[in-house]
């Protein structure tokens, strides 16, 4: 079965600097990954997917996806972080056994004025 | 969030007692799923559907049930509720089980067992 792996429980950074929120994922066949964002209170909100293509994603709010296939890694980045970038986030892959998302255990982030 | 609203949005209910959360869509997307988000463990598959009538179990099916009568909604029973099912519960739909398809998730139902 197909899986994804967050290393890290919570991310902490400073307002304006750069944020990475890693994944690696384990899949027979390609890939097909997703990170999802979830604000305080509120459900899994889409950020972006990678399918097929160019190895760097652009998503929702400035985030971007780096696909790379020789660490099986799929990190989520900014450049800049806000503090209204503090949520959960999670990453997902498709399961080529039986089509549904598998998603990672979710990384906090927290961003510090 | 929009195009897939759930019911109630908090609920506090006794053990032992049944309790049914709702999960309704305006999208007519076929299938749909219950999840259940606790910390350390992120999202676990509940049941899913596949169309009207059509369901079958997730990861951690045991002490809930399903029921999908119409497209636009998809009900999750837990038949007696126990303390370890405090929770929150979210409900997602997907247009396609197709691999570029992601899910639209809907606020979620935070449950309370005491």
């Amino acid at each position: 079965a197909q899986s994804v792996a967050q290393p890290e429980d919570q991310v902490n950074v400073a307002e304006g600097n750069p944020l990475t929120v890693k994944c690696t994922y384990s899949v027979s066949g390609n890939p097909y990954l997703f990170w999802y964002v979830q604000y305080p209170n509120r459900g899994l909100q889409f950020l972006l997917k990678y399918i097929t293509g160019d190895n760097l994603v652009k998503g929702s709010y400035g985030f971007e996806a780096e696909f790379n296939k020789s660490q099986t890694s799929f990190h989520l980045k900014k450049p800049s972080a806000l503090v209204s970038d503090s949520a959960l986030y999670f990453c997902a892959v498709r399961d080529s056994g039986n089509n549904r998302l598998a998603f990672g255990k979710g990384n906090q982030v927290v961003v510090i004025p | 969030d929009a195009g897939i609203t759930q019911s109630p949005r908090h609920k506090v209910t006794e053990t032992g007692t049944p309790v049914t959360l709702r999960c309704h869509q305006t999208e007519n997307h076929r299938y749909m799923y219950w999840y259940r988000q606790d910390p350390g463990h992120g999202l676990r598959l509940i049941h899913y559907s596949y169309g009207v009538k059509d369901t079958d179990k997730g990861e951690v099916s045991d002490g809930y049930s399903v029921s999908r009568s119409k497209t636009e909604d998809f009900l999750l029973t837990l038949e007696s509720a126990t303390s370890s099912q405090t929770s929150v519960y979210f409900c997602a739909i997907s247009e396609s089980e197709s691999r570029n398809y992601g899910y639209t998730f809907g606020s979620g139902t935070r449950l309370t067992v005491v």
